[in-house]
C-alpha cells in the first residue's frame, strides 16, 4: 500500500511569487484535504477535494486554491505569495469523502517566503 | 467559538512509565475524535480513533478515554518508549464542519531514559 506522498519537499519563493504544491493520495483514497501548519501550531485546515471538487474550506484568502484529479491527486496552488505564507504544507487523504474516517496525512512541504 | 485545546504544552515521563496526555474541547457537536504523533521532519501520523457513542477505546500499548459530559479527551499510552517522544495533536470533527478537522496546539512528549 503506497501512502501519501508530496513534492516537492522544501521550497523556496519570494513574496509575490505563486506556488504550486503536489500530492498523491494513498492507495485506494478518493478525499483529499490541505492544511497549513505553523511553526509550533497544529494544523489548520485550508480544504477538502471529493469528486475532483472542492468540499469544504477553511478561512484562507481565495488567492489559495486547489484542484483534484480523476486518479485522486491534488495539487494547492498559493498566488502572491506573503511572508506569512511561510509553513508546513500537509496533505491528508481518506475514503469516500466519509469525514469519520482518519486522515493519512503525508510528510509534508516545508515552504519559506522571503 | 469551537476550539481544541491541549492542558499541558510539554510532557516528560521516564521509560517504562505510562503517559497521559488531556485534551479539552469546547465544540459540544464535536462527534468523532483523533489523535496523532508527529515527529520532527514528518507529518501527523494516526494512532487512534473514537466515535462519540464510544467513551473508550484501545489500541496497542494506547487507549483513549472520551468524557462528553466535561469534553474532555485523553491518550493513555502504556510503558512509554523513547520511540514515543513526539508531539501529540488531537483534533475533533463535526457534522456542521464538513470535512474539516480542528486541531489543538499539541503537547511535546519527551521519554528520559
Amino acid at each position: 500500500e503506497t501512502g501519501v506522498t508530496q513534492s516537492p519537499t522544501h521550497l523556496i519563493k519570494t513574496r509575490g511569487q505563486q506556488v504550486t504544491l503536489r500530492c498523491s493520495s494513498q492507495s485506494g483514497h478518493n478525499t483529499v484535504s490541505w492544511y497549513q501548519q505553523a511553526l509550533g501550531q497544529g494544523p489548520q485546515f485550508i480544504f477538502q477535494y471529493y469528486r475532483e471538487e472542492e468540499n469544504g474550506r477553511g478561512n484562507f484568502p481565495p488567492r489559495f486554491s486547489g484542484l483534484q484529479f480523476p486518479n485522486y491527486s491534488s495539487e494547492l496552488n498559493v498566488n502572491a505569495l506573503e511572508l506569512d505564507d511561510s509553513a508546513l504544507y500537509l496533505c491528508a487523504s481518506s475514503t469516500q469523502g466519509n469525514r469519520n474516517s482518519p486522515l493519512h496525512f503525508g510528510n509534508g512541504t516545508r515552504l519559506t517566503v522571503t | 467559538g469551537e476550539s481544541v485545546g491541549l492542558h499541558l504544552p510539554t510532557l516528560s515521563v521516564q521509560e517504562g512509565d505510562n503517559s497521559i496526555i488531556n485534551c479539552a474541547y469546547s465544540n459540544s457537536a464535536s462527534d468523532y475524535f483523533i489523535w496523532y504523533k508527529q515527529e520532527s521532519g514528518k507529518g501527523p501520523q494516526f494512532i487512534i480513533d473514537i466515535r462519540s457513542n464510544m467513551d473508550k477505546r484501545q489500541g496497542q500499548r494506547v487507549t483513549v478515554l472520551l468524557n462528553k459530559t466535561v469534553k474532555h479527551l485523553s491518550l493513555q499510552i502504556a510503558a512509554t518508549q523513547p520511540g514515543d517522544s513526539a508531539v501529540y495533536f488531537c483534533a475533533e470533527n463535526s457534522n456542521n464542519q464538513g470535512g474539516k478537522l480542528i486541531f489543538g496546539q499539541g503537547t511535546e512528549l519527551s521519554v528520559k531514559p
